[in-house]
């Protein structure tokens, strides 16, 4: 759910390095899910999605992980870059229900931040 | 393609004073669209949002309005600002059902508002 009021959690990683970042939703109905990038002073960009009917889908250098047992989800990114900095959220939304009017439900966030 | 504009990037108000944010979409028709909030180093949080001409739904009891004038044109606006008003607002666009064709949201480029 949202966590809006709380700080949000950091990761530092060496330029090279793979990153993992996690997610924990709490929806069991939600069957869509996606990471944003967030640069500093700049909208979210969507980075990659992923169904349900999934559990694992790989995009340029970013992998996404889902396991619907434990309502968690995860971002991988390879050989992390100087430009991989910036806060990334994940999102789920309840499509098949229908009834959320397409609104998406942010994760907390987590800051990531690479070093040369 | 879709593009959204937000502006402005940048306003400082004063205390008491009105504000007037504008958010428009081109390229699409009938969006949904959002207005979120962003404090310093916090998550998004979910103001109002809009699936069609003068239907707005508040997220959380505050200080703002909103309004849709037009299809595809947005507007959070304020009568009195206060200081907690300060932060990052980002307006979004999406298509009214999400899914892995469709995507999630187009987030605009945010309007940095500090209320002195």
């Amino acid at each position: 759910g949202e966590s809006v009021g709380l700080h949000l959690p950091t990761l530092s990683v060496q330029e090279g390095d793979n990153s993992i970042i996690n997610c924990a939703y709490s929806n069991s109905a939600s069957d869509y899910f996606i990471w944003y990038k967030q640069e500093s002073g700049k909208g979210p960009q969507f980075i990659i999605d992923i169904r349900s009917n999934m559990d694992k889908r790989q995009g340029q250098r970013v992998t996404v992980l889902l396991n619907k047992t434990v309502k968690h989800l995860s971002l991988q990114i390879a050989a992390t870059q100087p430009g991989d900095s910036a806060v990334y959220f994940c999102a789920e939304n309840d499509i098949a229900g229908g009834t959320s009017y397409g609104k998406l439900t942010f994760g907390q966030g987590t800051i990531l931040t690479v070093h040369p | 393609s879709q593009t959204i504009h937000q502006w402005p990037a940048t306003l400082v108000q004063p205390v008491g004073s009105p504000l007037s944010l504008e958010c428009t979409v081109e390229g699409t028709s009938n969006p949904n669209l959002y207005w979120y909030r962003q404090a310093a180093g916090r998550g998004l949080q979910l103001l109002f949002y809009s699936v069609g001409i003068g239907q707005i739904s508040s997220e959380v009891p505050q200080n703002l309005s909103a309004s849709r004038p037009q299809d595809r044109q947005f507007i959070l606006s304020s009568k009195k600002l206060l200081l907690s008003d300060s932060g990052f607002y980002l307006c979004a666009w999406s298509v009214s059902r999400l899914g892995p064709s469709r995507g999630g949201y187009t987030f605009g480029s945010g309007t940095r508002l500090t209320v002195v």
